[in-house]
């Protein structure tokens, strides 16, 4: 079985850049596609990339995702920060042993 | 568009059992792979349960034990979670979510989730 790993929480200023983290604890990273999801709170979680690095239709360029063998990690960036992108933000992924596991999420705080 | 719409959550008393429904609307649904994931209050997501297409490949999270049942019914576009002998841990937020195998095992649509309360 393997984990993903995320920081519990990151903080940054609206306008600036963040980069959430999330480490596979074993197996290549690169060998399973890994999805990120964003959870308001009150709300469902939404999809702001998959298949690694890939946009859903509405969500905007803002958003980009990708993977780094070296260190067996994909990460979540979000530029130009708004009020509107606090949230939990989820990294996941999926094989045929462990199914679709999540990381714990991380909380981000733009303020 | 694509709606998914849980019920049948409540406040239950442990060792007792729940099942919890999902209405599935605007997609074909016989189409969809569909899962079950839960969430605690104030915690992470959970991944529970997958089902197939025609409901012959089923999975579990091995933390359940063989205490919850999905399945479902294309006929009325429906998922179901039996869930039995119900303990403190499985207080959550359960979701039925669809998969799309050709976004890398995306969940793509999430409802808006049924709690459930185990206590006594």
């Amino acid at each position: 079985n393997f984990m993903l790993t995320q920081p519990h929480s990151v903080s940054e200023s609206p306008g600036k850049t963040v980069t959430i983290s999330c480490t596979r604890s074993s197996g290549s990273i690169a060998s399973n596609y890994v999805q990120w999801y964003q959870q308001r709170p009150g709300s469902s979680p939404t999809t702001v990339i998959y298949k690694d690095n890939q946009r859903p239709s509405g969500v905007p360029d803002r958003f980009s995702g990708s993977i780094d063998s070296s260190s067996n990690s994909a990460s979540l960036t979000i530029s130009g920060l708004t009020t509107e992108d606090e949230a939990d933000y989820y990294c996941q992924s999926y094989d045929s042993s462990n199914f679709w596991v999540f990381g714990g999420g991380t909380k981000l705080t733009v303020l | 568009q694509v709606q998914l719409v849980e019920s049948g959550g409540g406040l239950v008393k442990p060792g007792g059992s729940l099942r919890l429904s999902c209405a599935a609307s605007g997609f074909t649904f016989s189409d969809y792979y569909m899962n079950w994931i839960r969430q605690a209050p104030g915690k992470g997501l959970e991944w529970v349960s997958y089902i197939s297409r025609s409901g012959s490949t089923i999975y579990y999270a091995d933390s359940l034990k063989g205490r919850f049942t999905i399945s479902r019914d294309n006929a009325k576009n429906s998922l179901f979670l039996q869930m039995s002998s119900l303990r403190a841990e499985d207080t959550a937020v359960y979701y039925c979510a669809r998969v799309t195998i050709s976004s890398g095992w995306l969940i793509d649509y999430w409802g808006q989730g049924t709690l459930v309360t185990v206590s006594s």
